[in-house]
């Protein structure tokens, strides 16, 4: 059974640039979450995708985008890139439905480390 | 999602029992009491989960307070590979997307 992965594992980009961070879900799963984690501190949600839908949102705004692919795997898109977007992006799947259960366990990848200059 | 107070960091000695404790005085009655943990350079993982009963699973124990308003993690023998940073979530009953981390518990366990 292979996990939750994500691509790149660090990346630079220069403030004002666009990004776009992938993530293959574990098999099986078809809900897909990300997570924002700055720098000592907790992973902040962004927002959650089941079936290719948004199925909930964080307090990101609107230039923090993704997709969800038929093979449940994700894309999140980040436009105007800011200095303090600088931080982990991890991905977590869950073998959800739409009427989320607070017993689903999430399973995260290692993350993408962002650096914006 | 209701708060959590977790202590900043704890220390234990290896093969030694570890008690991590949370607080959670708002919780209310359909909240889930979650466990994750995040070893240095890498993402979370589930640890355990439980709602009203204490809870065991291979990896750690879950003691919940009679009244809710508590819980402990307990690690029956620390290793050094259970040095991480451990965060305690409430999930609520229906709609709960999230998982909403704090800053957790960050565990030394010493050699």
């Amino acid at each position: 059974e292979t996990g939750v992965t994500q691509s790149p594992t660090h990346l630079i980009k220069t403030r004002g640039q666009q990004v776009t961070l992938r993530c293959s879900s574990q098999s099986g799963h078809n809900t897909v979450s990300w997570y924002q984690q700055a720098l000592g501190q907790g992973p902040q949600f962004i927002f959650q995708y089941y079936r290719e839908e948004e199925n909930g949102r964080g307090n990101f705004p609107p230039r923090f985008s993704g997709l969800q692919f038929p093979n449940y795997s994700s894309e999140l898109n980040v436009n105007a890139l800011e200095l303090d977007d600088s931080a982990l992006y991890l991905c977590a799947s869950s073998p959800g439905t739409r009427a989320i259960r607070s017993t689903d366990t999430q399973y995260f990848g290692p993350g993408t480390r962002l650096t914006v200059l | 999602d209701a708060k959590t107070t977790q202590p900043n960091s704890m220390e234990s000695n290896e093969e030694e029992p570890v008690h991590l404790p949370c607080n959670h005085s708002t919780i209310s009655g359909t909240d889930y009491i979650h466990w994750y943990r995040q070893l240095p350079s890498q993402g979370p993982e589930y640890v355990i989960h439980g709602l009203t009963s204490n809870v065991n699973n291979r990896m750690a124990s879950l003691a919940i307070a009679e009244d809710r308003k508590s819980s402990t993690l307990i690690l029956h023998r620390a290793t050094l590979r259970d040095a991480a940073v451990y965060y305690c979530i409430l999930r609520r009953g229906a709609g709960s997307y999230q998982l909403t981390f704090g800053k957790g518990t960050k565990l030394s366990v010493i050699p």
